[in-house]
């Protein structure tokens, strides 16, 4: 289960907490990926990331926020604004390009805020 | 932007049996079209993919069409086992635009003994 990891697996925050979701890779894939996973709905893209210092929102970006200062990391923040944080949430990581079609997933990590 | 609808939501089939799984995408311009399988609890981990360029793509037991005109995808599953039940998952995407993936909303799908 190497490459693409995820930390950690399980986490519990209080309501009004911001919580921060880490993501490694270690593919030297260009571009990475957040989604949101609920159960009986597909992958939601959160925010996305072609290349270091540069990111863009996806469909659900709304109380999230990203950063992507080194090619291996794109920890997301799950901030207080966020009005259902509870869900499972996914890490994924890409080529660039015309190959960078295929994307590999992390573990994904389930956070449970109460 | 794009949108996947996926059907059924759950099929169970016995064993030994082949199973169908459907989506229809909304984007012509989408040309990627992979198939993901996702156990409990675990990540998705791709099974198949298929280019716009082809119309049909066999990996042993499983195979992929694509009608472009139609813009229809189907996964075909056959002699299903039960390490074949999983949540399965179609995409599509576009070359370019942060090759971004649009997610249908899954099948469950049940072998049985």
């Amino acid at each position: 289960d190497g490459g693409i990891t995820q930390s950690p697996k399980y986490l519990f925050r209080k309501e009004g907490q911001n919580v921060t979701l880490s993501c490694e890779q270690n593919l030297n894939h260009d571009a990475m990926y957040w989604y949101r996973q609920d159960p009986g709905q597909g992958l939601r893209l959160i925010y996305y990331s072609q290349i270091v210092n540069d990111f863009q929102k996806g469909d659900i970006a709304e109380g999230y926020s990203v950063s992507r200062e080194k090619k291996e990391s794109f920890p997301l923040t799950v901030t207080s604004a966020q009005k259902n944080p509870t869900a499972f949430y996914l890490c994924a990581s890409s080529t660039s390009g015309l190959a960078g079609l295929e994307q590999y997933f992390g573990p994904g990590t389930r956070l449970t805020v109460t | 932007g794009e949108n996947v609808e996926q059907h059924p939501s759950t099929l169970s089939v016995q064993e030994g049996d082949s199973a169908v799984i459907k989506c229809t995408y909304s984007d012509s311009a989408s040309n990627y079209f992979p198939w993901y399988k996702q156990e409990l609890g675990k990540r998705p981990q791709l099974i198949i993919d298929i280019r716009s360029n082809v119309g049909e793509k066999k990996d042993q037991r499983i195979a992929v069409t694509l009608n472009k005109t139609a813009k229809h995808f189907s996964l075909h599953i056959t002699e299903t086992q039960p390490e074949d039940s999983a949540v399965y998952f179609c995409a599509a995407s576009m070359t370019g635009g942060g090759n971004k993936l649009t997610f249908g909303t899954g099948t469950q799908l049940k072998v049985e003994l």
